[in-house]
């Protein structure tokens, strides 16, 4: 069965620096999402894309933030400057269609130190 | 926006029992209602799903129901076992011209003691 694809599974990196979160949605795919997980908290809605934009976005999704599909496989977020409440599990996903259900990848732990 | 309501927020029985989880959602449009099983440091998986033209929908021992007039939706787990030990998550796809996204409620911790 396929599916979504997350690298690095963990992420450290220090207050401040940049960090690059990397999924490989499924090929057929056209809907591509980032949620994220504060350890024992619920998943929360970052932003969604669809046909190369950005379709909807939370409060969550600041200027710190963005997101980019630069080719077509690869779908990924980006954190400029790092907080330490950044530090969470970041859950990419996709879906086939408007009527299809939501596939998650295995995570990326980030770790802000 | 869609706010999602989950109740109650840890559940334990013991296994052969049945366990309940019941959600509630604000949005009249949303229209489209998973429930997600994620067990500690997975990602979330599907489980079960239900539409809003469909009043209820039954997979083994799962099952969903969904009142819209309520707008509440509930999952049933029958003749739980240990391995559904885990945290469930309902969700809400509002309607309209969004990005679809879920909206999701704070999840449910079931226990199933042997």
């Amino acid at each position: 069965e396929p599916e979504v694809t997350q690298t690095p599974s963990h992420q450290v990196t220090q207050m401040g620096q940049e960090v690059i979160l990397r999924c490989v949605p499924i090929s057929n795919h056209l809907y591509f999402y980032w949620y994220r997980q504060i350890l024992g908290q619920k998943v929360e809605f970052l932003v969604s894309f669809y046909n190369n934009e950005i379709s909807e976005k939370s409060e969550i999704f600041d200027d710190q933030f963005s997101v980019e599909r630069p080719d077509g496989s690869n779908f990924t977020l980006k954190i400029r400057s790092t907080k330490l409440e950044d530090s969470a599990m970041y859950f990419c996903a996709s879906m086939g269609g408007i009527n299809s259900p939501l596939h998650f990848g295995n995570g990326t732990r980030l770790t802000v130190t | 926006g869609e706010n999602v309501e989950q109740h109650p927020s840890t559940l334990s029985v013991q296994e052969g029992d049945s366990a309940v989880i019941k959600c509630t959602y604000s949005d009249s449009a949303s229209n489209y209602f998973p429930w997600y099983k994620q067990e500690l440091g997975k990602r979330p998986q599907l489980i079960i799903d239900i539409r809003s033209n469909v009043g209820e929908k039954k997979d083994q021992r799962i099952a969903v129901t969904l009142n819209k007039t309520a707008k509440h939706f509930s999952l049933h787990i029958t003749e739980t076992q240990p391995e559904d030990s885990a945290v469930y998550f309902c969700a809400a796809r509002p309607g309209g011209n969004s990005g679809y996204a879920l909206n999701f409620g704070k999840g449910t911790s079931l226990l199933v003691t042997p």
